[in-house]
């Protein structure tokens, strides 16, 4: 079991630009989870998915942000015309709901940096 | 979600046992109690959940108010390893919730 992998764990964007997150969650994990992460905020939500369907996305930034999850094994955080507010670690996680295990997984996060 | 106050630091010397608090005084009946840590450079990782009473496992052990509104994550024999940022944090049980993350407590072992 790898768990959770995220690519790139490094990516380096200018202002303006387009980056686009990767995460593949654990096999047979159903639910989809990405968090954003920053000294001055900490840990925020930003949205989830259950078997591919979006159920939340309070915490998405209502422009430039997008998520989806074409098929059960990967899911795609895109971040539209990078500002520098933007850098941050992107966290993707994921569980198995249903199963009477609750733990989430994360991975090891994406470092952006808007330049 | 229950919101949660966690003390922002601590500090134990190798082989201590170490107790980290968070009050959760608006828990609701259908919440639970998890605990995740973070080493630098990698995502939080699950150590311990719990309900009620008392909760232990191979890495930690939990203890919870009667009134559930405060638990105490139990850290046996800290070692250097155990550095981290422990959070707290109080959501439905199912796996199936986003969770709602506070600072945590940065905790510092000294050798």
């Amino acid at each position: 079991n790898a768990g959770v992998i995220q690519t790139p764990r490094h990516k380096v964007t200018g202002k303006g630009q387009e980056a686009t997150l990767w995460c593949e969650p654990i096999s047979g994990h159903s639910a989809v989870f990405w968090y954003r992460q920053t000294i001055v905020q900490g840990l925020e939500f930003l949205t989830y998915f259950r078997n591919q369907a979006p159920i939340d996305d309070s915490g998405m930034p209502k422009e430039r942000f997008s998520a989806q999850m074409p098929n059960q094994s990967h899911s795609t955080l895109k971040i539209q015309s990078t500002q520098p507010q933007d850098s941050a670690v992107y966290l993707c996680a994921s569980s198995r709901p249903g199963t009477g295990k609750s733990e989430v997984f994360f991975g090891k996060g994406t470092r952006l940096t808007v330049v | 979600l229950a919101k949660t106050t966690q003390p922002p630091s601590m500090e134990a010397y190798e082989g201590q046992e170490v107790n980290v608090s968070c009050s959760h005084t608006n828990i609701a009946t259908s919440e639970y109690i998890y605990w995740y840590r973070q080493v630098p450079h990698q995502g939080p990782q699950f150590i311990i959940q719990g309900y009620k009473d008392y909760v232990v496992n191979e890495v930690a052990s939990l203890f919870i108010s009667a009134d559930r509104k405060l638990s105490t994550l139990s850290l046996p024999w800290v070692s250097l390893r155990d550095a981290a940022v422990y959070y707290c944090i109080v959501t439905v049980y199912t796996g199936n919730y986003k969770y709602v993350f506070g600072a945590g407590t940065r905790l510092k072992v000294i050798a």
